[in-house]
């Protein structure tokens, strides 16, 4: 795990607020996944990114969740009017290709909303 | 295939025994699979790897069995340290390596 930066580690929203991950793959990497994991669950996969594309966002929510990978900067993952439900464990993991066997995770991103 | 649950399996070993977790999978086309840990407030770590055309592999400490007959796999951590206390996930890929579907996990908790 080695390298994926995440910020912020803890955020509290309320009810209704915006809430943006932020999320700095290995230097070199240009494959960025998130996933969410609830308490006492295992991760579960939201969305692949590459720079400027989504690549499968099969895992999102339909509404008031997005993200992006843009050509400079970290990726972001948005989630926009947060209710309770959304507070969980955010990570995000980097690949250097689409055969690497191994993804490199973030320590996380952990939303709390009131 | 995943499952999830509000109470994870737990296994309480004693420092210097063996540690035996596993993992049930239910495709069996499923060619590639990964154990990964993750300590408490942390993010998931790789462990070990193992793809279908082997049955075993080991690392330092750490061996995974894969027995395709029947769609399991297992972790064997020897001479578990406290340190190896954690949560241990498999994982198996979807369309991309980085898709991941992960197990429901197991608790590993080692006493000194």
């Amino acid at each position: 795990n080695a390298g994926v930066m995440q910020n912020p580690r803890h955020l509290v929203r309320r009810r209704g607020q915006e809430a943006r991950l932020r999320c700095s793959p290995v230097k070199g990497h240009s494959h960025v996944y998130w996933y969410r994991q609830l308490p006492e669950e295992g991760l579960k996969f939201m969305v692949y990114l590459q720079k400027e594309n989504i690549i499968d966002e099969s895992g999102m929510p339909k509404e008031r969740f997005s993200a992006e990978f843009p050509k400079e900067g970290p990726s972001i993952l948005r989630i926009q009017q947060v209710v309770r439900g959304d507070s969980a464990a955010y990570f995000c993991a980097s690949s250097p290709s689409l055969e690497a066997g191994e993804l490199f995770f973030g320590e996380g991103s952990r939303l709390t909303v009131l | 295939g995943e499952s999830v649950g509000l109470h994870l399996p737990t296994l309480s070993v004693q420092e210097g025994d063996n540690s035996i977790i596993n993992c049930a999978y239910s495709n069996s086309a499923s060619d590639y699979f990964i154990w990964y840990k993750q300590e408490s407030g942390k993010g998931p770590q790789f462990i070990i790897d193992i793809r279908s055309n082997m049955d075993k592999r080991q690392g330092q400490r750490v061996t995974v069995l894969l027995n395709k007959t029947v769609k399991h796999l297992s972790l064997q951590i020897a001479a578990t340290q406290p340190g190896d206390s954690a949560v241990y996930f498999c994982a198996e890929p979807g369309t991309s390596y980085g898709k991941l579907t992960f197990g429901q996990g197991t608790i590993l908790t080692v006493h000194p």
